[in-house]
């Protein structure tokens, strides 16, 4: 079965250009996500969503950063301008189970974006 | 493969060896706790998980002993392998909220051929 595929797997660009990173989540998986992992932390959530619903958006800068899930299934997050803090790892994860599951998310690869 | 971290608290332990690793974690209402690994240039793999009505939960090689009184989470790797050399991540999951896992911020085992 394939896991989470993400892409591109590494993005270099300059400040206030604009960046768009791609997700395909296991099948069937209703749960998605968007993590941004910097050097040295623990990865912290941009926004989930269940089906095509964002359902947790809380934390995503929604000054620059915007996602979508059209359909339910692929999911894009996008950043215009990027500004050079936006330097990290952007993990996308899905589960099958929205709440009441354990919590185990299966993660991609990550695209790790480097802005100059 | 890069870094996934280059400040992050380190455990140094020889091949063959038992690590242990801790995490501390914030929200009471969390009932579920995850540990994953994540080895450089992927993302992090789950290992282990444990309920809030547990204590303990035994994998293979992996045990995860949860502390509900002083918060506290630990990831025992017994008979360490240079394959287990990696970060380790905690997490808590508060599922009435749904599946928000948050991370705590990672441990760096390092083994020792």
């Amino acid at each position: 079965e394939a896991g989470v595929v993400q892409s591109p797997r590494y993005k270099i660009i300059e400040k206030k250009q604009p960046v768009a990173f791609w997700c395909n989540p296991i099948s069937g998986h209703n749960t998605l996500y968007w993590y941004r992992q910097n050097l040295g932390q623990g990865p912290e959530l941009l926004i989930r969503y269940e089906n095509e619903e964002a359902v947790d958006d809380s934390q995503l800068p929604k000054d620059r950063f915007s996602a979508e899930r059209l359909k339910g299934v692929d999911s894009t997050l996008k950043i215009q301008p990027a500004e050079l803090g936006d330097s990290a790892v952007y993990l996308c994860a899905s589960s099958p189970a929205a709440g009441g599951g354990t919590g185990e998310l299966f993660f991609g690869e990550g695209s790790r974006l480097t802005v100059l | 493969g890069e870094s996934v971290g280059l400040h992050l608290p380190t455990l140094s332990v020889q091949e063959g060896d038992n690590s242990i690793i801790n995490c501390a974690y914030s929200n009471s209402a969390s009932d579920y706790f995850i540990w994953y690994k994540q080895e450089s240039g992927k993302g992090p793999q789950f290992i282990i998980d444990i309920r809030s009505n547990m204590d303990k939960r035994q994998g293979q090689r992996v045990t995860v002993l949860l502390n509900k009184t002083v918060k506290h989470l630990s990831l025992q790797i017994a008979a360490t392998q240079p394959g287990d050399s990696a970060v380790y991540f905690c997490a808590e999951n508060e599922t009435a909220a749904g599946n928000k896992l948050t991370f705590g911020g990672g441990t760096r085992v390092l083994v020792k051929p």
